[in-house]
């Protein structure tokens, strides 16, 4: 079946410092990547998505790109702010409605 | 606009008790999802609702849970006879359409404790 993995929080950086999180999935065919984030006390929103190979989704300074030789949508950001903090959730979705199949989250703090 | 709306934002109940959640999506959103976010086992796809076609009810996780959803708008998840294990946040998700086109907007979510 698809899975997600990504890695393990929490993540504490400085603020201004380069982000990586690490996404990789499982999946037959080519499905849609997302990247959630959940502030603290918020709900779930979509950050950015990419739907097919190469592609790469943008917003607020995120990014991730598509790659269907490593199957990886690692999540990229130049310089976060404290304000990024949040738990960032990879996901995929394969036909069927757009169901979501989702990592375990990454927790990151960003600190003054 | 108003968002997705779910109730009740806490609900602790004794095991054995069944429970009822509320979902109310965006007005005019024909896709409704319930996930459900646990320590054990992170964000999980519970069933899937697209217009008057028949859900997808393929990550009910046992007969004890169900859900419908009455004239295309709001849903109501239960579950019977509940566990210490169904312990979770219940999160409903509503889209204009279901399909990877269309962003799925998330609930604040509903907290179920079981004791």
């Amino acid at each position: 079946g698809n899975s997600v993995t990504q890695m393990e929080g929490p993540v504490t950086l400085s603020e201004e410092a380069f982000l990586t999180i690490n996404c990789t999935y499982t999946a037959t065919g080519y499905p849609s990547l997302f990247w959630y984030v959940q502030y603290p006390g918020e709900g779930l929103q979509l950050l950015l998505k990419a739907t097919k190979a190469d592609d790469k989704g943008s917003n607020k300074g995120f990014e991730a790109t598509y790659r269907k030789e490593t199957t990886s949508f690692h999540l990229e950001k130049g310089s976060v702010q404290v304000s990024d903090s949040a738990v960032y959730f990879c996901a995929l979705s394969k036909g069927g409605g757009n169901k979501l199949t989702f990592g375990t989250g990454t927790q990151l703090k960003v600190e003054l | 606009g108003a968002g997705v709306s779910q109730s009740p934002s806490n609900k602790v109940t004794e095991k054995g008790k069944d429970v009822e959640l509320r979902c109310d999506p965006i007005s005019g959103h024909t896709a409704l999802y319930w996930y459900r976010q646990s320590l054990g086992q992170g964000l999980e796809f519970l069933i899937y609702f697209q217009g008057n076609s028949a859900p997808d009810k393929s990550g009910l996780p046992s007969d004890r849970f169900s859900a419908e959803r009455t004239g295309g708008s709001v849903s109501t998840l239960t579950i019977q006879r509940t566990q210490q294990e169904d312990s979770a946040v219940y999160l409903c998700a509503s889209s204009l359409v279901g399909g990877e086109s269309y962003e799925q907007y998330f609930g604040p979510g509903t907290r179920l404790t079981v004791t």
